[in-house]
């Protein structure tokens, strides 16, 4: 069973806008992490935030974590044509396993 | 060259045929991973291998398994492939002390 739950599932927005998307979970976890997939392509690894964590940030990327709430978000400011793909959540409860969520499509219109 | 290679990347087969996928790494790492994923869902783990001697059962692991050939190599069987594993499968490694899992390309496999 998948723990993570992305939301929206779809997102279109304008080249240059910022795009949000929030990935809910269920257990308790080590960390976070967000993956990108383009069009049926491998995965490739975005940013990683770990239990105790609340903010990181790479490049136009930034994440959020909500222990609390169980939570993250992940903005990317300032959107290129290139950020079309789905993302990934993926929380790793334990020391090995990563449990996916169904992931969010995002399209960049120019 | 990419650090993470699949083959084939596209296979068409029948039901009840056996099928290998194989998984080959460059990146060092001890453990790798056999995904697979559906149209519109996320990755599910089928198995995973810590090192060549410790190979685990994943989520959806029956009707598959798996060689772990050296540490670089992976391999993944379906020994009576059945429609409903059409799937894109996935194969990723990760260094133990690391969490970050690093992807291949897929592979595209139809069971007509």
């Amino acid at each position: 069973s998948q723990q993570g739950e992305e939301d929206p599932q779809a997102l279109s927005i304008q080249e240059g806008e910022n795009a949000t998307m929030n990935c809910s979970y269920k257990t308790s976890i080590n960390n976070l992490q967000w993956y990108r997939q383009n069009s049926g392509r491998g995965l490739v690894h975005l940013i990683l935030i770990r239990s105790n964590e609340r903010e990181k940030h790479s490049g136009r990327l930034r994440v959020t974590l909500d222990t609390s709430k169980k939570s993250s978000s992940l903005l990317i400011t300032a959107s290129r044509a290139a950020d079309t793909a789905s993302y990934f959540c993926a929380t790793q409860p334990s020391n090995y396993q990563l449990i996916w969520g169904a992931g969010t499509k995002l399209i960049i219109k120019p | 060259d990419a650090d993470v290679t699949q083959t084939p990347r596209n296979r068409i087969t029948k039901t009840g045929k056996r099928i290998m996928l194989e998984c080959s790494q460059t990146k060092g790492h001890d453990r790798m991973y056999w995904y697979r994923q559906d149209p519109g869902l996320g990755l599910r783990l089928i198995y995973y291998s810590f090192d060549v001697k410790d190979i685990n059962k994943g989520e959806i692991s029956d009707g598959y398994s798996v060689s772990r050939q050296a540490q670089a190599k992976f391999s993944l069987s379906l020994e009576s492939a059945i429609p409903n594993q059409t799937a894109l499968y996935f194969c990723a490694t990760s260094d133990s002390g690391r969490d970050t899992q690093y992807f291949g390309p897929g592979t595209r496999l139809t069971v007509l």
